[in-house]
């Protein structure tokens, strides 16, 4: 099975500053990369993700990068708001095969953004 | 957010007993998925259901088991096998049928608390 690691555990920093959260996996055959976060009391909800044949996608201040070969995929928050405080989990996907539709989470990073 | 249902939201049981927590959604979704959720851990699969009638283990099934007669629910029972039942459990539906990138939407979550 998928054996998933998020660095770092919890990470702080100021409004305004730059967030990277990195996922590191082991399954070569993963082939999709999203990102979902779960708000303090708040279901978890999808905010990115990738496929294997994209190297980086962005959506307003927020970013994937995915690197195949050292099999890790990284979370980037320009300019974080104290909104952006929550965990954000990632879950690389076999999205075809016996895993079918399965997801993998990673243990989560908690992200906390001082006004 | 709508249209996945957990019920009830907090859930209090004595050891030695059985429990359902119910999962229900009006997505026209195909394949619905349980987590527990601890501190530290991420999401972890108990069970997943890509079609009515047709339900797999996950990582973490032991102890715990589902029914999927119907497209819309998918109860979980906590049964008294389980040894640390004591967590937070989410539901999650997704479109399913073929379709391999797809989101998971996730319920509110029930608590289960064992007395």
């Amino acid at each position: 099975g998928e054996n998933v690691e998020q660095h770092p555990s919890t990470l702080s920093v100021q409004e305004g500053d730059s967030a990277v959260i990195k996922c590191t996996y082991s399954d070569s055959a993963s082939n999709y990369f999203p990102w979902y976060k779960q708000e303090l009391g708040k279901r978890p909800q999808l905010i990115i993700d990738i496929r294997s044949n994209v190297g980086e996608k962005k959506d307003q201040r927020i970013a994937v990068t995915l690197n195949k070969t050292a099999k890790h995929f990284s979370l980037h928050i320009t300019e974080t708001q104290p909104e952006d405080s929550a965990v954000y989990f990632c879950a690389p996907t076999n999205a075809g095969g016996t895993s079918y539709g399965k997801l993998t989470f990673g243990q989560g990073t908690i992200l906390t953004v001082h006004p | 957010d709508g249209g996945i249902t957990q019920s009830p939201k907090y859930l209090f049981r004595k050891e030695g007993q059985n429990v359902t927590l119910s999962c229900e959604q009006n997505l026209n979704h195909d394949a619905m998925y349980w987590y527990r959720q601890d501190p530290g851990q991420g999401l972890r699969l108990i069970y997943y259901s890509q079609i009515v009638n047709d339900f797999q283990k996950g990582d973490i099934a032991e102890g715990y088991s589902v029914s999927r007669e119907k497209k819309e629910s998918f109860p979980l029972t906590v049964t008294s096998a389980q040894k640390n039942p004591t967590a937070f459990y989410l539901c999650a539906s997704s479109i399913g049928g073929g379709i391999a990138y797809n989101e998971q939407f996730f319920g509110p979550g029930t608590r289960l608390t064992v007395l």
